[in-house]
């Protein structure tokens, strides 16, 4: 069975710090990996990664995708209160239609407190 | 440009009964997902229509079911609801045979009394 786990479940920091959030997977035929910003309702787009391209980078976020050992990580710098939120990571398997059946783990919360 | 819509954005329900959610896919994408997302988890995958056809299926009862329409809009039927089926219930569109991700929705919460 597909599987994903984030860790840690639940995080609190404050502005400034910077967090380090961890997904694994064990999935056959692995395709991509991607990571959602959930605030309130819909979980928004952050990163999609391959295995042409294992790193990414918007503003002060970033995620690197580790093929060997099955995993992501999702960094933060200079956190935000902002940027509070739950962040939940998928997986896509490869094989059958594009962007099918999204596998998530159970998410991180972030709590940044002023 | 228009995002993926859902509605109701909230739903009460006894149990037993029977519900229906709608989803109107962001404009130019032609497949729908459902996931539910029951307090403190991840998006559970409900199923996936594409071309008006049930394509992929999670591991959810029969009670669930859906239907794609010409216009590529969705609903999600649920039957004889249960306390457990209350839940977050997320529709996300995408472009098929597309690089790029799917678009969630705000969702529907659904209460079961």
């Amino acid at each position: 069975e597909d599987k994903v786990v984030q860790s840690p479940l639940s995080l609190v920091v404050h502005e400034g710090d910077t967090v380090t959030l961890n997904c694994s997977y064990e999935v056959t035929n692995f395709r991509s990996l991607l990571w959602y910003k959930q605030e309130k309702k819909a979980p928004t787009f952050l990163f999609m990664l391959t295995s042409s391209g294992i790193e990414k980078k918007s503003g002060r976020l970033s995620s690197i995708l580790d093929k060997k050992e099955l995993s992501s990580i999702l960094n933060i710098t200079a956190t935000q209160t902002g940027d509070s939120a739950i962040y939940l990571c998928a997986v896509v398997k490869a094989g059958g239609t594009s962007y099918g059946k999204l596998t998530f783990g159970q998410g991180t919360i972030l709590t940044v407190h002023p | 440009d228009a995002g993926v819509t859902q509605s109701p954005t909230h739903l009460i329900k006894t149990r037993g009964q029977q519900v229906t959610l709608r989803c109107s896919p962001k404009s130019g994408h032609d497949t729908v997902s459902w996931y539910q997302q029951a307090l403190g988890q991840g998006p559970q995958f409900i199923f996936q229509y594409y071309e008006e056809e049930e394509r992929q299926r999670g591991n959810f009862p029969d009670r669930f079911s859906g239907h794609q329409f010409p216009n590529y809009s969705s609903e999600l039927n649920v039957n004889a609801l249960l306390l457990g089926d209350s839940a977050l219930y997320l529709c996300a569109s995408s472009l098929e045979r597309s690089n790029q991700p799917q678009h969630f929705g705000d969702g529907t919460r659904l209460s079961i009394l």
